[in-house]
């Protein structure tokens, strides 16, 4: 089966931890998405990565970073410089078949992070 | 100006019932258009994209209006499963997308 999957499904960490959340593709996407879900908000940008090697950040990358060094994977380390990291952490990943347009994007199940 | 604007809602409808959904978007120069699903506790799901000419699955119909810059989402004959936030999507170009933050919809018995 195709899909995105992310683990944990649940995290709990102690304020001060750095705290690294998976993100895996069988999709052959080129493009991966964070975003981070708080209630009663939309979902907001984190980073993003186009292609294998590159990454950019999106509108709230303050205190975190990623990493892609392969196609298939996006983790993405919240540090303790983030001041609000509980959240709802969803990754995603799109087809990215060039010709400057922008794709749907499918989304993982998620990862609660709980910092205390 | 937020760059996707929705109703929060929540619609209540008996089931059946027609519901309609609109969003408006502020960059006209956005070119894909989508609406998402997504369940309580649950990671959005693909719904529908919004075409020019609008486009129809099933009981949905999506309808773009790039003069007002808006779109809308119809649901027919509400079943007790649509019951879930829909969230309106655009592009804002360099293969970012933004998301509205959702219109709740109860359908009940």
């Amino acid at each position: 089966d195709g899909g995105i999957t992310q683990s944990p499904k649940y995290l709990f960490r102690k304020e001060g931890q750095n705290v690294t959340l998976s993100c895996e593709q069988n999709l052959n996407h080129d493009a991966m998405y964070w975003y981070r879900q708080d209630p009663g908000q939309g979902l907001r940008l984190i980073y993003y990565s186009q292609i294998v090697n590159d990454f950019q950040k999106g509108d709230i990358a303050e205190g975190y970073s990623v990493s892609r060094e392969k196609k298939e994977s996006f983790p993405l380390t919240v540090t303790s410089a983030q001041k609000n990291p509980t959240a709802f952490y969803l990754c995603a990943s799109s087809p990215n078949r060039g010709a400057g347009e922008t794709y749907e994007q499918y989304f993982g199940p998620g990862t609660r992070l709980t910092v205390t | 100006r937020k760059e996707v604007e929705q109703d929060p809602g929540p619609f209540n409808v008996p089931e059946g019932a027609t519901v309609a959904f609109n969003c408006t978007y502020s960059n006209s120069a956005s070119q894909s258009f989508f609406w998402y699903r997504q369940d309580c506790r649950k990671e959005p799901k693909l719904l529908m994209s919004v075409y020019s000419s609008g486009n129809e699955d099933g009981r949905f119909t999506a309808q773009l209006n790039r003069a007002s810059q808006y779109i809308s989402l119809l649901i027919r004959d509400s079943k007790l499963s649509d019951s879930a936030t829909y969230l309106c999507v655009v592009d804002t170009g360099f293969q970012k997308l933004v998301f509205g933050t959702g219109t709740r919809l109860l359908v009940s018995p």
